[in-house]
């Protein structure tokens, strides 16, 4: 089974500021590796795809990159709306895996 | 549109067979999968069946116990849980392959989830 991490576990931020989630698999997986987001009481919604493929409809201030083993979701200039849990998913092998979410606060 | 039902309380070593209704997109054509969430935990993937069902495959945790089935003339998809146990309480959410035939891809749409409570 691929072991997916993620950090930090939680972050509290302001808006307009960047912040950059990390998430690590224990094995190379390509670019099979997917964002979500979660808000409070919802369904996870895709944000990237592969990687770093944008998805219609989602916010230009959220990119995606790596390869491989080590990955990161970037999100520029925060937004309220943002305060949510992002979690990585592998879809290389299966099982499918989910990283443990990274809570953010917006402060 | 996916909307999942059939959840409820159920005693351990019970039966519960969960359903999800898709509608908004040719059903027939996607890989459909089950993906569950603890009361305050992560997500947890359950199990898949391809578009045609030929391709069937559970998690460890739940081989044996639960078996994913599929109706394309219906638009439904199903997961038939047995021999509960306490730690599959959770809300289990139905969510498509964003790609037409393809078995493995991100999750593109989910459900908005049906509460499986197990306890005696």
């Amino acid at each position: 089974e691929i072991v997916l991490t993620q950090s930090p576990d939680f972050q509290s931020v302001t808006p307009k500021e960047k912040i950059t989630i990390t998430c690590r698999a224990s094995e190379n997986i390509g670019s099979s590796l997917h964002w979500y987001q979660q808000k409070p009481g919802q369904s996870p919604k895709l944000l990237i795809k592969h990687a770093s493929q944008s998805i219609s409809g989602v916010p230009s201030r959220f990119s995606g990159s790596g390869s491989g083993t080590d990955f990161t979701l970037t999100i520029n200039s925060l937004e309220p709306e943002d305060a949510a849990t992002y979690y990585c998913h592998q879809s290389s092998s299966f099982p499918f895996t989910f990283g443990p979410g990274t809570k953010l606060d917006i402060k | 549109l996916l909307v999942e039902s059939g959840g409820g309380v159920a005693q351990p070593g019970r039966s519960l067979r969960i359903s999800c209704a898709a509608s908004g997109f040719a059903f027939e054509d996607y890989a459909m999968h089950w993906v569950r969430q603890g009361p305050g935990k992560g997500l947890e993937w359950v199990s898949s069946i391809s578009w045609n069902r030929d391709s069937i495959v559970y998690a460890n945790s739940v081989k044996g116990r639960f078996s994913i089935s599929r109706d394309n003339a219906k638009n439904s998809l199903f997961l038939q849980m047995n021999s509960l146990r306490v730690d599959d309480t959770a809300l289990y959410y139905c969510a498509k392959i964003r790609n037409a035939k393809w078995l493995v891809d991100a999750f593109d749409l989910w459900g908005q989830g049906t509460m499986v409570t197990v306890t005696s």
